[in-house]
């Protein structure tokens, strides 16, 4: 059926170092990718997203990157630091552009 | 942005009851989200509020357990009928502007149901 698959379920780095979550998803029609951050009690936060007609997109310490042949996307996340640490999101709209699927979320925590 | 709330940001009831949950956001927006999420999962999408007519829901989920009202382009509720303990869990509404995939979303309400 229509998903998406989100790797890491957890990962743990140190601070400094750099962190990144896969996701594939199954419909070669989607065209948006949104990342989003869930810090423990809070709403989910839209850190950063991509469209499909660039390949990959910086603001900062993170970047996205998009294989559009390959449909999966990946959040990269440099010089970690312990206020990085929370649950990320990928998500794409599957059959419906209005809609969003979210990938299972990846639980990432960053130690000292 | 969006500035988006809800109410209650939480409550603990009693099976067979139901609860009725608000969503404002601070401007006009088309598109109107309810979305569930379980303790530890991911978001799941229960319907989509439409403005003026029915919500469109998802599978898996009905309108006589989840009523949804959107009365106009600022504002929808969400009713979680005739409660189980499987219920508990965060509801959350998010919002888009037309012509835009972005969405965000609202505080959540966190329910316990006993």
């Amino acid at each position: 059926g229509e998903n998406v698959e989100q790797h890491p379920s957890t990962l743990s780095v140190q601070e400094g170092d750099s962190a990144v979550i896969k996701c594939t998803y199954s419909d070669s029609a989607s065209n948006y990718f949104p990342w989003y951050k869930q810090e423990l009690g809070k709403r989910p936060q839209l850190i950063i997203d991509i469209r499909s007609n660039v390949g990959e997109k910086k603001d900062q310490r993170i970047a996205v990157t998009l294989n559009k042949t390959a449909k999966h996307f990946s959040l990269h996340i440099t010089e970690t630091q312990p206020e990085d640490s929370a649950v990320y999101f990928c998500a794409a709209p599957l059959r419906d552009a209005s809609k969003l699927t979210f990938g299972t979320g990846t639980r990432l925590q960053v130690t000292l | 942005s969006a500035v988006i709330s809800q109410k209650p940001s939480r409550d603990i009831c009693q099976r067979g009851t139901s609860l009725t949950i608000q969503c404002q956001v601070d401007s006009q927006v088309t598109m109107m989200f309810w979305y569930r999420q379980q303790p530890g999962q991911s978001l799941t999408l229960i319907a989509t509020a439409n403005q003026g007519s029915e919500a469109t829901y998802e599978s898996g989920f009905v309108i006589d357990k989840f009523p949804i009202s959107r009365p106009n382009l600022t504002f929808s509720t969400l009713t979680v009928s005739n409660m189980s303990p499987e219920d508990s869990s965060i509801y959350l509404c998010s919002v888009a502007r037309q012509n835009q995939e972005t969405q965000y979303f609202g505080p959540g309400t966190r329910l316990l149901v006993l």
